[in-house]
């Protein structure tokens, strides 16, 4: 089983949709957790960080969810400039602080 | 603009060449990392630098080696490179390698724009 698993898409949806990521992870230890947006030929930059209990960022709002080892990213009212790709990163207590990256989901919103 | 600085944007190289790529940051981060990202792939770890110290090489060749001369200052010094390591480089900084805060308050990375390298 990979560290970090994705979907990765392509999500195709009109602008105004409610779009959602899922991303699985395989050590329990895990401690810290990320979404990064990824556009085509840039640098991935910090989109949210994931705490336990859950957080929002305007139409943005990412869930942990420990058990089950799977964090979530909701994006509401979907705009034609959050089509990039989205990357989960997670790191592992113990590990030095190197983050481990999904491979990304593409997201592309239309008019 | 990114508060990590990378030069150069853009590098062509040949196989027998020497090149550094060169990374700053002025945030006072103790940690530094390079990754390594291919075309639909995700940054891959190569080297992790904390408090000036190299922590961790994830068996990269040692045709890629890297160098921290001070807290903000990150090299990768590149020699004999394959036509494969055609790549974009990215480099990235955090606050502290070592801490972990449980969820509660987590510190991600800071990437540079990275340095997109051609080898020929």
């Amino acid at each position: 089983r990979k560290e970090v698993e994705q979907d990765p898409g392509p999500f195709n949806v009109p602008e105004g949709a409610t779009v959602a990521f899922n991303c699985t992870y395989s050590n329990s230890a895990s401690q810290s957790f990320f979404w990064y947006r990824q556009d085509c030929r840039k640098e991935p930059k910090l989109l949210m960080s994931v705490y336990s209990s859950g957080n929002e960022d305007g139409r943005f709002t990412a869930q942990l969810n420990r058990a089950s080892q799977y964090i979530s990213l909701l994006i509401r009212d979907s705009k034609l400039s959050d089509s990039a790709t989205y990357l989960c990163a997670v790191n592992a207590e113990g590990s030095q602080g190197n983050l481990i990256f999904g491979k990304g989901t593409k997201l592309s919103v239309k008019p | 603009d990114t508060e990590v600085t990378q030069t150069p944007k853009h590098l062509v190289m040949g196989m027998t060449n020497k090149k550094s790529l060169k990374c700053e940051q002025h945030m006072g981060h103790r940690a530094m990392y390079w990754y390594k990202q291919k075309a639909k792939k995700p940054p891959e770890l190569m080297f992790v630098y904390s408090y000036e110290k190299l922590s961790i090489n994830e068996s990269v060749p040692s045709r890629f080696s890297p160098e921290c001369p001070n807290s903000s200052l990150l090299n990768l010094h590149l020699h004999a490179l394959q036509p494969e390591d055609s790549a974009l480089y990215l480099c990235a900084s955090s606050q502290d390698a070592f801490r972990w805060t449980g969820g509660v308050e987590s510190y991600g990375y800071t990437f540079g724009s990275g340095t997109r390298l051609t080898v020929v």
